[in-house]
């Protein structure tokens, strides 16, 4: 069974700070998604990440993929209130989306 | 970007009854759909893939009696909680692939209470 292993699972911090958030595995990935995801809405995709040590920017936010296609990071630099979320991966086919445990992420102003 | 939208948002039922909760995939025509389950504070679980036109896919441990799934066209698929009970009540959130990318979009979820 493939599993996806995010941590930290909760994070709070003040608006400025930066942040990682991790997404590990045993086993490997074609690709990787991130998703974020408000209260009581579906979550919103946020990149693909699909080649080994890929990098990725959207804005504040910077993903990786590692090499061996087993992890991934999300890195935000300057976090915002408006970043408070839940944070997931999701790794797999479309066919059968496995989605990580979670990062809830809250931002204090 | 491909809108989904689910209905209703919000449904609170009495236990034993069955409550439909529909997905409509509103821009693009998608011939598979998917549903999840979300506790809070927790991610998304996989219930069971609906195929337009043949019977659904089912996750490991997902009683397909209990939660029937039907994809009658190519813009809905229909999720029926029968005889629902508290234990049942969660987050329901459905996903649409879109074109030839695969790429997944989801629907807003439907938060259903069973009193």
């Amino acid at each position: 069974t493939q599993l996806l292993e995010q941590s930290p699972q909760f994070l709070s911090i003040q608006e400025g700070e930066n942040l990682t958030v991790y997404c590990n595995s045993s086993s490997v990935f074609s690709s990787l998604q991130w998703y974020r995801q408000e209260p009581g809405e579906g979550p919103v995709l946020l990149v693909t990440v699909v080649t080994g040590g890929e990098v990725k920017k959207l804005k504040r936010l910077t993903f990786q993929f590692g090499d061996a296609r087993k992890d991934s990071s999300l890195h935000i630099t300057a976090a915002q209130p408006g970043d408070t979320g839940l944070y997931l991966c999701a790794g797999g086919d479309t066919d059968k989306l496995i989605f990580g445990t979670g990062t809830r992420l809250q931002v204090f102003p | 970007g491909a809108v989904v939208s689910q209905h209703p948002s919000r449904v609170i039922c009495k236990s034993g009854t069955s409550v439909k909760i529909e997905c409509r995939s509103l821009d693009f025509q998608a011939t598979t759909m998917f549903w999840y389950r979300q506790f809070p504070k927790q991610s998304l679980m996989l219930m069971a893939t609906s195929n337009e036109g043949s019977k659904a896919t089912y996750e490991q441990g997902v009683e397909k009696d209990k939660f029937l799934i039907n994809h009658a066209s190519l813009t809905l698929s229909t999720l029926t909680v029968t005889s629902a009970h508290p234990e049942d009540s969660s987050f329901y959130i459905c996903s649409a692939r879109y074109g030839t990318s695969g790429e997944l979009f989801f629907g807003e979820g439907s938060r259903l209470t069973v009193l």
